[in-house]
């Protein structure tokens, strides 16, 4: 199994543009998660998901989107990409059944935005 | 407010050396504690869970334990591969929603 996969690895941004990171899971989880984690900062939620057409807002919401159409997928989409912005971001999931927090992550999209 | 306050930022250990990384938590109605591994360039890897003061967890060299109020990560006699960024986090419940709040990380670094 690949686990989860997160295109792409590394992506330069202008401010303004605008782009998608995609996140895609074989383990037919049920929650899917997107943090971000900032130099010396603590993973923050920005979205996440409890399943196909449910998704809800995390701690830092602002500037992205998000939709899950399928069990497999999670796109986050940055409108307008700001500096701020500048991040690794981490999509994750974990099966309900198992009853706890166990994140399955991928190995990261790193953004630079100019 | 920071709900989770991991300890020290960085440590720098030689082969063998044993010590404690450390995760104080200041929310109410814990709901679990978990303990990842990061290595650079790479998503966090899920290592331990616990749920109630006096839980102990053990793998390989590491023993993660709980009181009411911290959780130390214990490392017996390091080895260089055991260098990485360890991550604790705690489930809560805020506002009839659960969420994962993420401590900011210890790089430990071992050396030969």
């Amino acid at each position: 199994n690949a686990g989860v996969t997160q295109t792409p690895k590394f992506r330069i941004l202008k401010i303004g543009q605008s782009m998608t990171l995609q996140c895609t899971q074989d383990m037919n989880h049920n929650y899917m998660y997107w943090y971000r984690q900032d130099p010396g900062m603590g993973l923050k939620l920005i979205y996440y998901s409890v399943g196909a057409g449910i998704t809800d807002k995390g701690e830092v919401p602002n500037g992205y989107n998000v939709s899950r159409s399928t069990t497999e997928d999670f796109p986050l989409r940055l409108e307008l990409a700001a500096p701020s912005q500048t991040s690794v971001y981490f999509c994750a999931s974990r099966n309900r059944a198992t009853g706890a927090n166990v994140l399955t992550f991928g190995a990261g999209s790193r953004l630079t935005v100019l | 407010e920071d709900q989770v306050t991991q300890s020290p930022e960085a440590l720098r250990l030689q082969e063998g050396e044993s010590s404690s990384l450390n995760c104080s938590y200041t929310v109410s109605g814990l709901r679990g504690l978990f303990w990842y591994r990061q290595d650079p360039g790479k998503g966090p890897e899920f290592l331990f869970t616990l749920y109630s003061a006096g839980e102990e967890k053990e793998k390989e060299r590491l023993k993660a334990t709980l009181t009411k109020k911290e959780s130390f990560l214990h490392i017996t006699a390091p080895k260089p591969e055991d260098s990485a960024t360890y991550l604790c986090a705690v489930r809560l419940t805020q506002g009839g929603s659960e969420k994962l709040v993420f401590g900011k990380g210890t790089k430990l670094t071992v050396n030969p």
